[in-house]
């Protein structure tokens, strides 16, 4: 059963605007939560994260808000640059730093120039 | 600092063989986890070591087993392999086991014929 859900594939944005991807997730137990973007051939590469204390990360160009209420979280790309093309996972762990991950099925994010 | 390394990159095999896929982490990390990627399922967690012990596991079958040696390079085995079994295997290293942010490798591509 997938605990954390990415219901969209695929987001195509123009360069410049704001990519915007969203995560689900069914389990209240998740405290922590990761975003991870992956390159073909390469492992994933840590983006950003938050603790469920938080509502809301900002790291440069990249914020990811979370509403624990809702399950819900969403990273935010402003602006989005064609090096930003990648698939965007998001990832869940009933603790910060725990190692056992539990990701979503991942975004491919195409960023027009 | 040279990141994971993975080995093979590449592997293919028939049913019914085994397999052992290495990994080694940063150097310094002493946490190594295991994750395999397929197209529905995304990456699923497989198991941790740190410190030569199996901390975690995930919810895989008993044919998928690892280790870990004492220079923290780690090793997992598939035995009996099943056409299920293709995927991508992807091992992460984090520096304190469960303070630090994981660390990917390339990953090795297992096809099953």
């Amino acid at each position: 059963d997938q605990q954390v859900k990415q219901n969209s594939p695929s987001l195509s944005v123009q360069e410049g605007r704001i990519s915007i991807l969203n995560c689900d997730y069914t389990n209240s137990m998740f405290d922590y939560f990761l975003w991870y973007k992956k390159y073909p051939a390469e492992g994933p590469t840590f983006l950003i994260s938050i603790s469920s204390i938080k509502d809301k990360n900002e790291d440069g160009r990249f914020t990811v808000f979370l509403n624990k209420s809702a399950k819900h979280l969403s990273l935010h790309i402003v602006p989005s640059q064609p090096g930003d093309s990648a698939v965007y996972f998001c990832a869940a762990s009933y603790q910060t730093g725990a190692n056992n991950l539990f990701f979503g099925t991942g975004t491919r994010l195409t960023v027009i120039p | 600092k040279a990141g994971v390394t993975q080995t093979p990159r590449y592997l293919i095999k028939t049913r019914g063989q085994q397999v052992t896929l290495s990994c080694s982490p940063i150097s310094g990390h002493r946490s190594v986890s295991w994750y395999q990627q397929t197209p529905g399922q995304g990456l699923q967690f497989l198991f941790e070591y740190f410190s030569e012990t199996q901390r975690n596991k995930g919810n895989f079958p008993g044919r998928f087993s690892g280790r870990q040696f004492s220079n923290s390079r780690s090793e997992m085995n598939v035995s009996t392999l099943e056409l299920g079994d293709s995927a991508l295997y992807l091992c992460a290293s984090t520096s304190l086991g469960g303070t630090d942010t994981q660390y990917f490798g390339p990953g090795t591509r297992l096809t099953v014929l």
